[in-house]
């Protein structure tokens, strides 16, 4: 089992560029946490998806965020027109269907710097 | 429901004590971890209560009188260097993890 994995590791964007984050589960898992860590602060919740459904979404910003995780393929976090602010570590987290434990699995994250 | 972690940083030298402390705010039975991320790296489950077990010489007791669920070690080593996060689980529809903002900690040679 490869375990979450995330990509791209690192990503570069100017502001006013978007960002696109991937997230691939371990396998057999269907649920998908976003979670960001912006410097010097804790781990924030972000988004809580299933396959094709958004459960749910109350630490998204309002604005310029969405994310989704479609029935074939990885979660995509996306920030649209991003701002400096947005810089931080993009972390995500899946879980099997049965939430055996209640143990959630980490991805080793994104890293989003905005110059 | 909330997760406190008094401590932002946490220095200790090799060989003593280390406790970094959690309390929680829930209002029905908590489920309780303690993650580790070691620098630049994903975040690592540690302990959760329900298991009671002992990871790399970390125990963590839920108390649920004091609303608690400080990690102990007795003796800490720099490769425990890293930084702690205490979770809990809303238990809800949602499942989600609320998290603590995290200890910094810090062992010296």
């Amino acid at each position: 089992n490869a375990g979450v994995m995330q990509n791209p590791r690192h990503l570069v964007r100017r502001r006013g560029q978007e960002a696109r984050l991937r997230c691939s589960p371990m396998k057999g898992h269907s649920h998908v946490y976003w979670y960001r860590q912006l410097p010097e602060e804790g781990l924030k919740f972000m988004v809580y998806l299933q396959k094709e459904n958004i459960i749910d979404e109350s630490g998204m910003p309002k604005e310029r965020f969405s994310a989704e995780f479609p029935k074939e393929g990885p979660s995509i976090l996306r920030i649209q027109q991003v701002v400096r602010g947005d810089s931080a570590a993009y972390f995500c987290a899946s879980s099997p269907v049965d939430d055996s434990g209640n143990t959630i699995y980490f991805g080793e994250g994104s890293w989003l710097t905005v110059v | 429901q909330r997760v406190t972690q008094p401590e932002k940083l946490l220095s200790v030298f090799k060989g003593a004590p280390v406790e970094l402390k959690c309390n929680y705010s829930y209002s029905g039975s908590p489920e309780l971890f303690w993650y580790v991320q070691y620098s630049r790296q994903r975040l690592q489950l540690l302990l959760r209560h329900i298991s009671r077990e002992s990871i790399k010489g970390f125990t963590a007791d839920l108390n649920k009188g004091e609303t608690s669920f400080h990690l102990k070690k007795p003796f800490a080593q720099e490769e425990d260097s890293a930084m702690y996060y205490c979770a809990l689980i809303n238990a809800g529809n949602n499942r989600k993890l609320i998290w603590g903002l995290g200890t910094s900690l810090a062992v010296n040679p």
